[in-house]
């Protein structure tokens, strides 16, 4: 089954307590971001990745980081999470072409707590 | 600075009416114009897509329709049913200079009554 597989789904955890969120796909994408979508803010996107080694800034990068070593595989990482990265994090995916002209593939959310 | 501004932030509808969600953009160089519906608990999932070339689209029940003077879009959902009861997202992206970049509306929750 085609999709985009996030881990962990749900996560509370502690102010500057490393943490990463994984995201893999299996359907032999190209081009991967990541999202947080806030109440009342919609989806911001954070970063992105064209392909293998190649990932750029979305909207709102600060406090994050990301590495695209695989094709399939783009962890999100929080280096020192504050309680204003509580969030719900979602994980897309697509050919590279569509990936630019806005057609994903979703995972499931990450729900992320910080105290 | 929101690139994409959507309207109305909820709406109620009653089953077998019409659902109309507005969405407005400054940025004359977006040329794709998707549209995602999410469930709770799910990711958003794309819902039907719009070139600046095309005035309207049509899938099903649901249609956009695009203003390209007005910079303007919108979605139009007929005849209504309670499962189309979820949040929904316009989005715009530039397949030329901003290659990767995708920018969503704030998202609009929709519940429709049986």
């Amino acid at each position: 089954e085609a999709q985009v597989t996030q881990n962990p789904r749900y996560l509370i955890t502690v102010t500057g307590k490393k943490l990463t969120v994984t995201c893999s796909q299996n359907m032999n994408h190209e081009y991967m971001s990541w999202y947080r979508q806030d109440p009342g803010l919609g989806l911001r996107q954070i970063y992105y990745s064209m392909n293998v080694e190649v990932t750029d800034k979305g909207d709102v990068p600060e406090g994050y980081k990301v590495s695209r070593k695989e094709k399939r595989n783009f962890p999100l990482i929080l280096e020192s999470p504050s309680p204003n990265q509580t969030s719900l994090y979602f994980c897309a995916s697509s050919f590279r072409d569509r990936g630019n002209t806005g057609e994903l593939f979703f995972g499931e959310g990450s729900r992320l707590t910080v105290l | 600075q929101q690139q994409v501004k959507q309207s109305p932030q909820s709406l109620i509808v009653q089953k077998g009416g019409i659902s109309i969600i507005n969405c407005a953009y400054e940025n004359t160089a977006f040329d794709y114009f998707p549209w995602y519906q999410q469930f709770p608990g799910k990711g958003p999932a794309l819902l039907i897509a719009i070139r600046p070339d095309v005035s309207e689209k049509k899938e099903g029940r649901f249609t956009i329709s695009f203003n390209k003077s007005a910079k303007q879009f919108s979605l139009h959902i007929m005849d209504s049913q309670p499962g189309d009861s979820a949040t929904y997202f316009c989005a715009a992206s530039n397949r030329g200079s901003t290659l990767g970049r995708l920018y969503f509306g704030r998202g609009t929750q929709l519940t429709v009554w049986p």
